[in-house]
């Protein structure tokens, strides 16, 4: 069975900040792994994508995540966020043809 | 890039009426796409797989009688709400898969989403 766990519904941090928004997932096969924002009213917007080799992956807006598979995690990193980084954030797996999507973590930049 | 145009992005409709929502894939072809609901607060659920020249594949516990799902050309897929009722409302969304090479995207397969259509069921 396929699965993505994102543990924090909501992360709250201040302008400037580095943040760490976290993703766990199951399979029993290789996968490929995503990241998507949302803004609100909005579709999804790919952030970044892990397919194959380096573990760790950039993305737009200065975003990256790193690949585990021992821990099976592919976390997303920012250095320092922007007001404008306010969004909800889903972590995705794909495998047989389909994808599986998080729960969802809020990010909540304050100034 | 990749863009995926999905219209309306609203829609306000009497109880007993019938809603399409149109999912355009606009500078790539799209042999599938992917029906989303999402519901407040929570993520995507997956209602069905849309695949050009036949039958979309629903998942389970989705009524494929009430949510129809058309997709009749490489760029096109309508999703119909049948005599909707208030517990339709919701956020839909589409998406398109990008296959191999195709969009500014590229590399495995990615989807590319729609804007999204909020649905109000009066």
């Amino acid at each position: 069975a396929q699965s993505v766990t994102q543990l924090d519904s909501q992360v709250p941090v201040f302008e400037e900040a580095p943040v760490e928004l976290r993703c766990n997932y199951s399979s029993s096969v290789s996968v490929y792994l995503f990241w998507y924002v949302q803004y609100p009213n909005q579709g999804l917007q790919l952030l970044l994508k892990y397919l194959s080799g380096s573990t760790l992956v950039k993305g737009i807006n200065g975003f990256e995540a790193e690949f585990n598979k021992s821990q099976t995690s592919f976390h997303l990193r920012k250095p320092s966020v922007h007001i404008s980084d306010t969004a909800e954030y889903f972590c995705a797996l794909y495998n047989f043809n389909k994808f599986y999507f998080g729960s969802g973590t809020k990010l909540n930049v304050k100034p | 890039g990749a863009v995926v145009s999905q219209h309306p992005s609203w829609v306000i409709c009497k109880s007993g009426t019938s809603v399409k929502i149109e999912c355009r894939s606009l500078d790539f072809q799209a042999t599938t796409m992917f029906w989303y609901r999402q519901f407040p607060k929570q993520s995507l659920m997956l209602m069905a797989t849309s695949n050009e020249g036949s039958k979309a594949t629903y998942e389970q516990g989705v009524e494929k009688d009430k949510f129809l799902i058309n997709h009749a050309s490489l760029t096109l897929s309508t999703l119909t709400v049948t005599s909707a009722h208030p517990e339709d409302s919701s956020f839909y969304i589409c998406s398109a898969e990008n296959r191999w090479g195709q969009g500014a995207e590229g590399g495995a397969n990615v989807l590319t989403f729609g804007a999204g259509s909020r649905l109000t069921v009066l």
